[in-house]
This record gives structure tokens, C-alpha cells and sequence, in this order.
């Protein structure tokens, strides 16, 4: 069964510092993956997702992540976070062709100002 | 367009008490899912839909049922409520099943849900 894995849980940083978010995933064939953020109180919102094609994907909010499909990774990036961005943030792998999303544990992102 | 709405927002029950969570969308969606969300365990399928009349089990269906008469709503059915299931629940929906890469799921707003 796929599944997906975020290294890590809790991070904070300070305002305007770079993100980096890790996340894996087991599957070794093709591979739809998705980055989701949860700000506190709302409900999941899409940030970026990858299909195929450029590994470099680009999302809403100055997001962007990359396939490395020899390293199962699917890592999220920023390069200058804002107060605003602190939430929780989830990787998923689409599962089959049903709509089912796997998703990871959840990484709580905390931006200091 | 509403989007996904869920009701109730919050609810509390007793061990043992049965409840319906409700959810529907607007947007002629067929694909229909249910998740819980527990700190530190991400977001789990509960129950999916691929249209009206069909449902089938996730990662974790013990528990609760489901059921597909419309394609606009797909409630969630706590058959006799235990304090594992407090929990938060999300309803989602998309008109595909994503795999085309041209789709998006909608997420509901969810209900926190605590069983004393």
C-alpha cells in the first residue's frame, strides 16, 4: 500500500527565513502528488500538485516543490516565509484512480515576526 | 456555488450514542470522500464514493457507515459512538478522479466531533 511520510512535525522559524518541508513516499511507479495547507481554523487548501512533466512545480503563494522521483521526495520549498504562512501543512499521493488521497502526518509550520 | 458544506461544526456525544455527520457540495462532483484528522496522524480515509450508489471502504471504516443516494450528499453514519472516534471530519469532493491532473478535491470546513 502507498504511503507517505513528513519528517518533520514542528518547525518554527523566524520571519523571512527559508522553508524547506520534507516528505516521501513509498510508491515506486507514477506518482501524483500534492502539498495541502491547513491555516488554523480553515480547512484544507490546495497549494500545489505534480502530474507529470517539469519536477519543479510552482503553487499559489510563492510555494513551489520539487520531484525527485530517484530520491521518492517531493519536498516543499519557500524562500522567504511570512507570518501568514504559519499552518499546518500536509503532503499527499493520489491513490489509484478512485480520488483517494494518502496523506502524511502533517508538518505544523510556526512563523515568529 | 457552496462549495462543500458540512454539518454539524461541532458536536459532543455520550459512549454509545449514534449520529449522522452530514456533508454535500454543489458542484455536481462524483467523487466523494470522508477523513478524520488526529494530531500527528495526518488525514485518513474513512469512506470514498465514486458516484451515486457506490461506496467503499478506506484505511479506517470501522465504525462508521455510508451512503450514496444523491450525488450531492454523502453522510457519514456513527453507528454507536466510542471516545477513539473524537476526532475532527473532513468531507471532500472532486468532479474526477484527480488522475488526469486537471481536477482539484474540495475540502469541507469539518466537524470536531468529541465522544465523552
Amino acid at each position: 500500500a502507498q504511503s507517505v511520510s513528513q519528517h518533520n512535525h514542528h518547525v518554527i522559524l523566524s520571519e523571512a527565513a527559508s522553508l524547506e518541508l520534507g516528505c516521501n513516499y513509498s510508491y515506486g511507479g507514477t506518482v501524483n502528488l500534492f502539498w495541502y495547507v491547513q491555516y488554523p481554523g480553515q480547512h484544507l487548501q490546495l497549494l500545489l500538485k505534480y502530474f507529470s512533466g517539469d519536477p519543479l512545480v510552482k503553487g499559489i503563494k510563492g510555494f513551489e516543490a520539487e520531484f525527485i522521483k530517484s530520491k521518492f521526495s517531493f519536498n516543499l520549498r519557500k524562500p522567504s516565509v511570512q507570518w501568514s504562512d504559519t499552518a499546518e501543512y500536509f503532503c499527499a499521493v493520489l491513490s489509484g484512480n478512485t480520488g483517494k488521497l494518502i496523506f502524511g502526518q502533517g508538518t505544523t509550520l510556526q512563523v515568529k515576526p | 456555488n457552496a462549495g462543500v458544506t458540512q454539518t454539524p461544526k461541532f458536536q459532543v456525544l455520550k459512549t454509545g450514542q449514534s449520529m449522522t455527520l452530514q456533508c454535500a457540495q454543489d458542484m455536481n462532483h462524483e467523487y466523494m470522500s470522508w477523513y478524520r484528522q488526529d494530531p500527528g496522524m495526518g488525514l485518513r480515509l474513512i469512506h470514498y464514493s465514486v458516484g451515486a450508489g457506490i461506496t467503499d471502504q478506506g484505511e479506517v471504516p470501522n465504525g462508521y457507515n455510508v451512503s450514496r443516494s444523491t450525488t450531492e450528499d454523502f453522510p457519514l453514519r456513527l453507528l454507536s459512538a466510542a471516545p477513539s472516534q473524537t476526532s475532527v471530519y473532513f468531507c471532500a469532493s472532486s468532479y474526477s478522479s484527480l488522475a488526469e491532473g486537471t481536477d482539484t478535491q474540495y475540502f469541507g470546513p469539518g466537524t470536531r466531533l468529541t465522544v465523552l
